[in-house]
């Protein structure tokens, strides 16, 4: 199994483009999670989906939009990316709400 | 709001000592369960440790244990006979287990380890 993962591993973007982060996992879980690591900052939620075809605000939503059209795959998109979302972004996979969570590899992400 | 406070932005150890990270948590939650992950160079989050808050006894996992205190509403992590391929970054996390929390965590700072030769 290939567990979680993620695609890109790196970009570059200049400030106003977009991008689309894709997640995807091979688990059927149902939880799935998107978190930016900052230094200092350790990892901060920024939405997530309880399910296909949910999803619901974290602790950082503004800037990023996300989609659950299946249930293997979770999509963060950056409608104009701006420097402040230069960040290492995990998406993350559980099978019940209170179970461990399984990381994929991180995409790290620069905003010029 | 819940909160995570890890203290200790970086500790060192030597190789085959034992060493302790701390981790002070707050949640108004009953039911909740705590985790403990390494983030080595390679940037992978890993699972090290997990502690439910209804068990009393403190989870180990071979050269890893906790000590859950949950009146102090404390959870430290100590690993013992230390080896190099311990050195990461290490995250405390908090999780409620009910209602609408949806499995959320909430994370700490982080503590860098070091271990010495």
């Amino acid at each position: 199994n290939a567990g979680v993962t993620q695609t890109p591993k790196f970009r570059v973007l200049k400030t106003g483009q977009s991008m689309t982060l894709l997640c995807a996992q091979d688990m059927n879980h149902e939880y799935m999670y998107w978190y930016r690591q900052d230094p200092g900052m350790g990892l901060r939620l920024i939405h997530y989906s309880v399910g296909e075809g949910t999803t619901a605000k974290g602790e950082v939503p503004d800037g990023y939009n996300v989609s659950r059209l299946k249930k293997q795959n979770f999509l963060l998109g950056l409608e104009s990316a701006a420097p402040s979302q230069t960040s290492v972004y995990f998406c993350a996979s559980s099978g019940r709400a209170y179970n461990e969570q399984f990381f994929g590899p991180g995409t790290r992400l620069t905003v010029l | 709001a819940q909160t995570v406070t890890q203290s200790q932005p970086e500790m060192s150890v030597q190789e085959a000592e034992t060493v302790t990270l701390s981790c002070t948590y707050d949640t108004s939650e009953s039911d909740y369960y705590l985790f403990w992950y390494k983030q080595p160079p390679s940037r992978q989050m890993i699972l090290v440790i997990r502690q439910e808050a209804y068990k009393q006894q403190n989870a180990t996992e071979n050269r890893f244990s906790v000590n859950f205190q949950k009146a102090a509403k404390s959870f430290s992590l100590k690993i013992s006979d230390s080896q190099l391929g311990d050195a990461a970054m290490y995250f405390c996390a908090l999780g409620n287990a009910g209602g609408t929390s949806y499995g959320k965590l909430t994370f700490g700072q982080g503590t860098i380890l070091t271990v010495h030769p």
